[in-house]
């Protein structure tokens, strides 16, 4: 079945760091793909999308690219801040289904 | 109240308790859903609702119940749980087919504790 594998965590780095979090996946077809990010104490929230080969999401300094050669999408930011400090959640849609498959989450930490 | 609201935000309950977490969307979407959060495992997906039917249930334990009365309305009924269903229970909308859009819209979740 579709599922999605992303790197462990806890990831600790200094604020201005270079972040890339890894995530690989597992689908029939033509996925789309999703980052969502979780800030303590409250909800998941979409952070960016891409829906083919090639696209490249990007939102608040983040970015991803769809690459469906190595069927990948990891997340990158040139320079983190302390405000990035979150849990974020690699995830997956098929056209026919109703639903989103979620990674297990990578927690990220920046230190001052 | 906006968004997507759950209460309670945390609760506690022996394993013969019966007790029921409760969902509200404000956001005028027609699709609703109940996800489990557990340290270090993949969101599961418990059931989704799309127009008030269920359309989706991942071989969820009997003694999770899901009730869905109206479009921005959403229950998860519990009974006679077991330690290991101790974790975050997220209950998130959407508007249309979430695989066209993407977009969840997710509460804070209710931290269930199973003693």
């Amino acid at each position: 079945g579709d599922s999605v594998t992303q790197m462990e965590g806890p990831v600790t780095l200094s604020e201005e760091a270079f972040l890339t979090i890894n995530c690989t996946y597992t689908a029939t077809g033509y996925p789309s793909l999703f980052w969502y990010v979780q800030y303590p104490g409250e909800g998941l929230q979409l952070l960016l999308k891409a829906t083919k080969a090639d696209d490249k999401g990007s939102n608040k300094g983040f970015e991803a690219t769809y690459r469906k050669e190595t069927t990948s999408f990891h997340l990158e930011k040139g320079s983190v801040q302390v405000s990035d400090s979150a849990v974020y959640f690699c995830a997956l849609s098929r056209s026919s289904a109703s639903k989103i498959i979620f990674g297990s989450g990578t927690r990220l930490s920046i230190r001052p | 109240e906006t968004g997507v609201t759950q209460t309670p935000r945390h609760l506690v309950m022996g394993m013969t308790n019966k007790k029921s977490l409760k969902c509200e969307q404000h956001l005028g979407h027609n699709a609703m859903y109940w996800y489990k959060q557990s340290a270090k495992k993949p969101l599961e997906l418990m059931f989704v609702y799309s127009l008030e039917e269920r359309v989706e249930n991942n071989s969820v334990p009997s003694r999770f119940s899901p009730e869905c009365p109206n479009s921005s309305h959403l229950f998860l009924h519990l009974h006679t749980l077991q330690p290991e269903d101790s974790a975050l229970y997220l209950c998130a909308s959407s508007q249309g087919a979430v695989a066209n859009t993407g977009e969840l819209f997710f509460g804070e979740g209710s931290r269930l504790t199973v003693l």
